[in-house]
């Protein structure tokens, strides 16, 4: 079963738009973390934002803020007012106690027209 | 930025040859990733390291090996590359391996088996 579920594909949004990119997950840890990281066409993967799983607040960082919802089991990544630069593709991960590895989305491509 | 290096940045190689990929960092952080990203799957884990000469597997090792005879350098070896390991590798640090620390990467390597 996929543990990490990024169901866009690919979005197209309008530049100065806010845009919500999708991830859903699947753990039966208590404590976990959740991660965003941006891949730029030039590849490099830059790490974007963490939430951990008792984090009572929603985190933020600049223009991204990521919408937790742990009885849903979603961790949606946000950006605010888009700019061309934030055309990428973008992977949700998490990484949970019993396991420390990085588990992995599948991604999505984001792209900001003018 | 995080001072990880990787090398070679691209390579072409023949379908049994042997290759090896290096990963260098600056940061003094315990644990190293090696990982392959193809489309459609995110990132998957070949190899992790959490010190000198302790390393282990990760969910797509066949056919890779590795070793880490210092701190700051880090080798995946393929032992005689295949058209499956075309691909992109990337190398990630961690200072402790625990859920709520981000993973930080290199610039990946593009590994082209012909």
């Amino acid at each position: 079963a996929q543990k990490i579920t990024q169901t866009q594909p690919g979005m197209f949004v309008q530049e100065k738009e806010a845009v919500t990119l999708d991830c859903t997950y699947d753990t039966s840890d208590q404590s976990y973390g959740l991660f965003w990281y941006k891949q730029p066409s030039s590849g490099e993967m830059i790490f974007l934002i963490y939430q951990g799983s008792y984090d009572e607040q929603n985190a933020t960082e600049g223009r991204y803020s990521l919408n937790f919802q742990k009885a849903r089991k979603s961790a949606n990544l946000v950006i605010s007012a888009s700019q061309l630069g934030d055309s990428a593709m973008y992977f949700c991960a998490m990484r949970e106690r019993s396991n420390y590895q990085l588990i992995w989305g599948a991604g999505t491509k984001l792209i900001i027209k003018p | 930025d995080a001072g990880i290096t990787q090398s070679p940045r691209h390579k072409v190689t023949e379908t049994g040859t042997p290759v090896t990929l290096r990963c260098h960092q600056t940061e003094n952080h315990r644990y190293m990733y090696w990982y392959r990203q193809d489309p459609g799957h995110g990132l998957r884990l070949i190899h992790y390291s959490y010190g000198v000469k302790d390393t282990d597997k990760g969910e797509v090792s066949d056919g890779y090996s590795v070793s880490r005879s210092k701190t700051e350098d880090f080798l995946l070896t393929l032992e005689s590359a295949t058209s499956s390991q075309t691909s992109v590798y990337f190398c990630a640090i961690s200072g402790v391996d625990r859920e709520n620390t981000e993973a930080f990467f290199g610039q990946g390597t593009r590994l082209t088996v012909v």
